[in-house]
């Protein structure tokens, strides 16, 4: 069965630090992601989804980047974060063909 | 881009009772999924329904897609069917709406 790991599942990291969210899955092949941000209190907003090794589209503006090394592998990054980067950050992924989205534990990080 | 509405934003119940939900969306979708967020953050998938009815236990959804809504039904809420509810909905990629909050008292 397809499985998704997120990690780490919590991070406090100051102002002007770098970050690197790892998501990675499981028993599938060639799926779509998504790195999704939940502001304290309020809907999920999409940031970044792929379609493919190196395919990375962007929702919004932001101090934040995403990469897609291998297949099953989508990482998101910052060379500098900001306090308005603090949030609940979630990974999801769906198989091409079946549009059903399943999601990751979430990373909840705090910027300080 | 689409946009997803749901209502009520809140919602307290007692122990018992039934409650329905509502999810709006501005445009054609080919994927619409109801989502139960955790106290932990996780979101649990309840139903994935462009289009429909279906049922599971207590819950069931449905979605009419020529006039964009869907809806979920909870019958007979308990304590611990509290948490945030979000419907999301797109045709390449999944938009949020911004939840609704149950509150179920015993």
């Amino acid at each position: 069965s397809q499985t998704i790991h997120q990690w780490p599942a919590t991070l406090v990291q100051p102002v002007g630090s770098p970050l690197s969210l790892e998501c990675t899955v499981e028993g599938t092949s060639n799926p779509n992601l998504y790195w999704y941000r939940q502001a304290a209190g309020r809907g999920l907003q999409l940031l970044f989804y792929s379609v493919g090794i190196g395919q990375i589209s962007s929702e919004v503006p932001q101090n934040l980047s995403a990469s897609r090394p291998q297949d099953r592998q989508f990482i998101l990054s910052s060379k500098k974060l900001l306090l308005s980067d603090s949030g609940f950050y979630l990974c999801a992924w769906e198989d091409r063909g079946d549009t059903e989205a399943f999601f990751g534990q979430g990373t909840r990080l705090t910027v300080v | 881009g689409i946009q997803v509405e749901q209502s009520p934003p809140d919602l307290i119940l007692q122990e018992g009772a039934n409650s329905t939900l509502r999810c709006n969306f501005s445009d054609s979708v080919n994927n619409l999924q109801w989502f139960h967020q955790n106290p932990w953050g996780q979101l649990i998938n309840l139903f994935y329904i462009p289009s429909g009815t279906k049922q599971n236990g207590r819950l069931s959804a449905t979605t009419v897609a020529t006039e964009r809504y869907s809806l979920l039904y909870i019958s007979s809420s308990q304590t611990t069917d509290s948490g945030v509810y979000f419907c999301a909905a797109g045709a390449d990629k999944l938009i949020f709406g911004t939840g609704t909050r149950l509150q179920v008292f015993p």
